[in-house]
């Protein structure tokens, strides 16, 4: 099992350009996830789903889109980059809710986004 | 709302000393606490959750938490540091009274184990 994977690994984008991050899991997890991390300030959500067919926002969803593709994938989309989006983005996926209580969340290795 | 704080940004500790990462929480009702480690340029890995039961959690790589409910605290602890646990620790935490499997991630504590 890949367990879950993101593409690409790096981008640089200049103000003003869209891109799309891709995120994929092979462990038939409901639930996923994208979390930004800035130094200094944790990982903070930016959207989930916690289920095929249904997204909702997280603490910093401004400038951002997502769609739940199917139950394996979960892509981020930028539709104007701005210099404040310059972080690495992490994809995760995890059970849903209900299963075995408390569900850890499993984690891609990451994009970095460099917005100039 | 829930959160999580790591007070500290920075743990050294030599080689072979125990080593403690300190983790507090805030949530309305009773939580569902996590420890991730990042290596460098790598995503975070799952070490160990408490859900209920025993206050002493143990994890993967020797790591063990005790949760404190009257403290509301869930520090991780291992007896003896390995260089190879330099990292950032993260600690994070779900409110049970929300209806989703949101988690609150702390800052992040960088552990610099010296050899």
């Amino acid at each position: 099992n890949a367990g879950v994977t993101q593409t690409p690994k790096f981008q640089v984008l200049k103000t003003g350009q869209s891109m799309t991050l891709q995120c994929a899991q092979d462990m038939n997890h409901n639930s996923m996830y994208w979390y930004r991390q800035d130094p200094g300030m944790g990982l903070r959500l930016i959207y989930y789903s916690a289920s095929e067919g249904t997204t909702d926002k997280g603490e910093v969803p401004n400038g951002y889109n997502v769609s739940r593709l199917n139950k394996r994938e979960f892509s981020l989309r930028l539709e104007s980059a701005a210099p404040s989006q310059t972080s690495v983005y992490f994809c995760a996926s995890s059970e849903a809710l209900g299963t075995s209580g408390g569900n850890e969340q499993f984690f891609g290795p990451g994009t970095r986004l460099t917005v100039l | 709302a829930q959160s999580v704080a790591q007070p500290e940004d920075q743990v050294n500790v030599a080689e072979g000393n125990p080593l403690t990462v300190k983790c507090t929480y805030s949530v309305s009702g009773n939580p569902y606490l996590f420890w991730y480690v990042q290596y460098p340029n790598r995503g975070l890995q799952f070490l160990l959750k408490y859900i209920t039961g025993d206050n002493l959690v143990k994890g993967s790589y020797g790591f063990e938490a005790e949760f404190n409910k009257s403290q509301t605290s869930f520090h991780l602890k291992k007896p003896s540091a390995l260089v190879s646990d330099s990292a950032l620790y993260f600690c994070a935490v779900r409110d049970i009274l929300y209806g989703n499997n949101r988690l609150a991630f702390g800052k992040g504590n960088q552990v610099v184990v010296i050899p």
